[in-house]
């Protein structure tokens, strides 16, 4: 069965810091994603990583994947207020998605 | 992109009736869609997976006759939750697979419905 551990699930920080979130899966993958929530509403897609090394950036945001160590991270750089939301990564595997349990990113200023 | 609309957004229903929610793919076709349940400050439950024209396959622990998952078509499926109970309560959301240039595809979110039952 897979597993996909997120950490840290809560995450405050102050504007202009730099974080990093993780997310670990237990089977191998060659699809991971990330996903951003405000509360009250739906997923919207970040990235799509599909191979060893993938490497994407949006804004302050980039996430990389490292398919031999079944690992994925979000970078955020310089953190803005608008960027406070919960972030989940979600790999496929057996024809769906398996969800991280999401960080609650939490922007002061 | 991709267009997924979910309706409705919110519905609010009386303990022991049955509530359907739509889910349709706007400007893709939509072979296989995705049902999940949220509860609050919890990731996302996937509850079934649908596919056009044929039956659903459903997660272990979730009921069948409860929740019952339509994909008549290559845009539109449905998630009917029949005799809901407070505990029903939650977020359901649904997703798509859509395809992106070169087969790199992702998922499609619906918007999301609210079902409170009272």
């Amino acid at each position: 069965e897979l597993k996909v551990e997120q950490n840290p699930l809560f995450l405050s920080m102050q504007e202009g810091k730099n974080y990093t979130i993780y997310c670990n899966y237990s089977t191998t993958s060659d699809r991971l994603y990330w996903y951003r929530q405000d509360p009250g509403k739906s997923l919207e897609s970040l990235f799509v990583l599909l191979s060893n090394g993938a490497v994407k950036q949006e804004g302050r945001l980039m996430a990389s994947l490292d398919t031999k160590a079944r690992l994925s991270t979000l970078h955020i750089t310089a953190a803005v207020h608008d960027l406070s939301a919960t972030y989940f990564c979600a790999v496929d595997g057996a024809g769906k998605s398996t969800f991280g349990d999401g960080t609650t990113l939490t922007v002061k200023p | 992109g991709a267009v997924v609309s979910q309706h409705p957004s919110w519905v609010i229903c009386k303990s022991g009736t049955s509530v359907k929610i739509e889910c349709r793919s706007l400007d893709f076709q939509a072979t296989t869609m995705f049902w999940y349940r949220q509860f609050p400050k919890q990731s996302l439950m996937l509850m079934a997976t649908s596919n056009e024209g044929s039956k659903a396959t459903y997660e272990q622990g979730v009921e069948k006759d409860k929740f019952l998952i339509n994909h008549a078509s290559l845009t539109l499926s449905t998630l009917t939750v029949t005799s809901a109970h407070p505990e029903d309560s939650s977020f359901y959301i649904c997703s798509a697979r859509d395809r992106g240039s070169q087969g790199n595809y992702g998922y499609t979110f619906g918007s999301g419905t609210r079902l409170t039952v009272v």
